[in-house]
């Protein structure tokens, strides 16, 4: 089974700084999806970023863009410019590219934007 | 663009008695989850169904059932509520194919408290 690790519980980073968030996981599988999800206090799950895990580019959304490191099995998020709308609880998580496979989900990082 | 449609928000339930989540999707994807989050955790997956017809458990099953009738509809039912179904409950849909094959969105969630 695969498992997602998040080893940071919080962060904080001052307004209009870079912040990079770490997520690990772990398969053996060679086809993949991942994904960072946002959820503010309000509860809602809102897609960042996802990877596909054949792609070698690194994802970028506006000032959201990943590291992934498939051998190392790594894919962090950074986040550039933070604003105080960033504050919220970022999930990374995996998915099989079978298609019918659930999301894991790693334990969460709380991120808190210092104004 | 509705997405994905959750009722109730917002649910308190004495111990013992019964009640079904409603979720629908508009995209006509084939892909439905109902995932469950306990305070300060991650997201754990109570049963997914890959089409009409089709429901399997997922790693939290135990005081839930579903169905699938139509591919638009996937209500959680829990029969006998305990303290510890007290939970957000979150919907979610996908596909496969396409530049968002793959992508799992979310419903905005149902707060539910079992007194």
């Amino acid at each position: 089974a695969q498992t997602v690790t998040q080893s940071q519980p919080e962060m904080s980073v001052q307004e209009a700084e870079t912040v990079t968030l770490s997520c690990t996981y772990d398969t053996s599988e060679s086809d993949y999806y991942l994904f960072w999800y946002k959820q503010p206090p309000s509860r809602q799950m809102i897609l960042v970023i996802r990877q596909e895990a054949y792609k070698q580019q690194n994802a970028t959304e506006n000032r959201f863009s990943v590291n992934f490191q498939k051998a190392a099995k790594s894919f962090s998020l950074k986040i550039s410019d933070s604003q105080l709308g960033d504050a919220a609880m970022y999930f990374c998580a995996y998915r099989s590219s079978g298609g019918n496979e659930k999301l894991t989900f790693g334990t969460g990082t709380r991120l808190t934007i210092i104004p | 663009n509705a997405g994905v449609t959750q009722t109730p928000k917002f649910r308190i339930l004495k111990i013992g008695q019964s009640m079904t989540l409603q979720c629908a999707q508009d995209m006509n994807h084939n892909y439905m989850y109902w995932y469950r989050q306990d305070p300060g955790m991650g997201l754990k997956l109570i049963y997914y169904s890959v089409g009409a017809g089709i429901t399997d458990k997922g790693e939290v099953p135990n005081g839930y059932n579903v169905s699938r009738s139509t591919t638009e509809d996937f209500p959680l039912r829990l029969e006998l509520a305990a303290p510890s179904q007290t939970s957000v409950y979150f919907c979610a849909s996908s596909t496969t194919g396409g530049a968002l094959g793959n992508t799992i969105y979310f419903g905005e969630g149902s707060w539910l408290t079992v007194v």
